[in-house]
């Protein structure tokens, strides 16, 4: 079945660090890609997403691009702040189905 | 536009006790899910919803939870009885068209459920 692979954490930076967060998936077709980012107590929310290969998704100065030759998703940022500490989770979509297939997160500390 | 709601926040019970956590998802969304998180893991499918018809249970423990979602707007998800392996955060979720693969979820905050 679909399934989405994530580099461990935690992932510990310094602020105006660069963030790279590694992401690949299995899937049988072509699926929409997701980010979603959740904050401490809260529900999961969109960060950005990629519906094709090649396309890049960006929101927040975070960016990630469609690889279909890697199959893979990784998120980055350019410059991190305290307030992006938070889990981040990969996920995908099937083509031709219903189902959200979620990674089992990054935790994302970043230190002042 | 308001959010995915979902009621209690928090919840702990004893093991073998029954548990009911409550959901209305954004105005317009045909379909809504109900997910389990445990700690340090990823969300899992447990039910989704397209209206008031069941898409995909196959991942929901049926001797144990049920889901209903009547009139295809608000939903309830119960567990009887429950085990200390339920503890987890359960998360529900809508989406606006479940044709379009692209159209992302949109998640309320959680219930917190502890079992001693």
């Amino acid at each position: 079945g679909d399934s989405v692979t994530q580099m461990e954490g935690p992932v510990t930076l310094s602020e105006e660090a660069f963030l790279t967060i590694n992401c690949t998936y299995t899937a049988t077709g072509y699926p929409s890609l997701f980010w979603y980012v959740q904050y401490p107590g809260e529900g999961l929310q969109l960060l950005l997403k990629a519906t094709k290969a090649d396309d890049k998704g960006s929101n927040k100065g975070f960016e990630a691009t469609y690889r279909k030759e890697t199959t893979s998703f990784h998120l980055e940022k350019g410059s991190v702040q305290v307030s992006d500490s938070a889990v981040y989770f990969c996920a995908l979509r099937e083509n031709y189905g219903q189902n959200f297939v979620f990674g089992p997160g990054t935790r994302l500390s970043v230190l002042p | 536009e308001a959010g995915v709601a979902q009621s209690p926040r928090y919840k702990i019970i004893e093991k073998r006790q029954s548990v009911a956590f409550w959901c209305n998802p954004i105005s317009g969304h045909a379909t809504l899910y109900w997910y389990q998180q445990i700690l340090g893991q990823g969300p899992k499918l447990l039910i989704q919803f397209q209206n008031n018809g069941v898409v995909d249970d196959s991942q929901l423990p049926k001797d144990r939870f049920s889901a209903e979602r009547l009139k295809g707007v608000d939903s309830t998800l119960k567990i009887q009885p429950a085990k200390l392996e339920d503890s987890a955060v359960y998360l529900c979720a809508s989406s606006l068209y479940s044709a379009e693969y692209n159209s992302p979820l949109h998640f309320g905050n959680g219930t917190r459920l502890t079992v001693t």
